[in-house]
């Protein structure tokens, strides 16, 4: 079955770096991202990789694929205030996305 | 500028009242998408649909109708049927590997 699985919390200090995990169930994934949640607000793209990738580098983001273990990760280097907010990790299979499968989303408090 | 807009940001119902959130994309996307969000869970599929004039069910489709007519525009009803309706109601349009969200919609029952 499909099923994404992210831990629901994670507290950082401003500066220091953020990694937030993601472990999927289906081997099949041919895409895996994060989105970004702000408060009341829709999701918004943050970065994609590709399932035949083990990792992808965007300024402070750095995602990092394990597919034998189906874990994925972000991490945001020198996490700032305005990064506080709920992050979710998708799968994708197929080419019309009717399987975009979410995570509970991984809410980000990032203290002073 | 291209984008996608849900409206209105936050409805109201009575209990027993049918209500449609609008959907709109300028993206010349053909596949659209609504999902519902609760605090703590992921989003959840409610219907979605590949081409104008067809639509497929999701996972949670009970108790809402959406129709497919222009390609720009995907309309959610939530019916008097579905028991639970407060909840975030995102709509999404997708190209090749990308998915876009609207700002969403805060449906409350008074």
């Amino acid at each position: 079955g499909e099923d994404v699985e992210q831990s629901l919390f994670l507290s950082v200090r401003e500066g220091d770096s953020s990694v937030i995990n993601c472990t999927y169930t289906d081997s099949s994934s041919t895409y895996l991202y994060w989105y970004k949640q702000e408060p009341g607000a829709g999701l918004q793209l943050l970065t994609y990789i590709f399932s035949n990738m083990d990792m992808k580098q965007d300024q402070r983001l750095t995602v990092l694929l394990n597919k034998k273990d189906k874990h994925l990760s972000l991490r945001i280097a020198d996490t700032q205030t305005g990064d506080s907010a709920i992050y979710f990790c998708a799968e994708s299979m197929g080419n019309y996305g009717q399987n975009f499968v979410f995570g509970p989303g991984t809410r980000l408090s990032v203290l002073p | 500028d291209g984008g996608i807009t849900q409206s209105p940001k936050y409805l109201f119902r009575k209990e027993g009242q049918n209500v449609t959130l609008s959907c709109e994309q300028n993206l010349n996307h053909d596949a659209m998408y609504w999902y519902r969000q609760d605090p703590g869970q992921g989003l959840r599929l409610i219907y979605y649909s590949q081409i104008v004039n067809d639509f497929q069910k999701g996972d949670i489709a009970e108790g809402y109708s959406v129709s497919r007519e222009k390609k720009e525009s995907f309309p959610l009803t939530v019916t008097s049927a579905q028991k639970n309706p407060t909840a975030f109601y995102l709509c999404a349009s997708r190209s090749g590997t990308e998915a876009f969200f609207g700002q969403g919609t805060r449906l409350t029952v008074v």
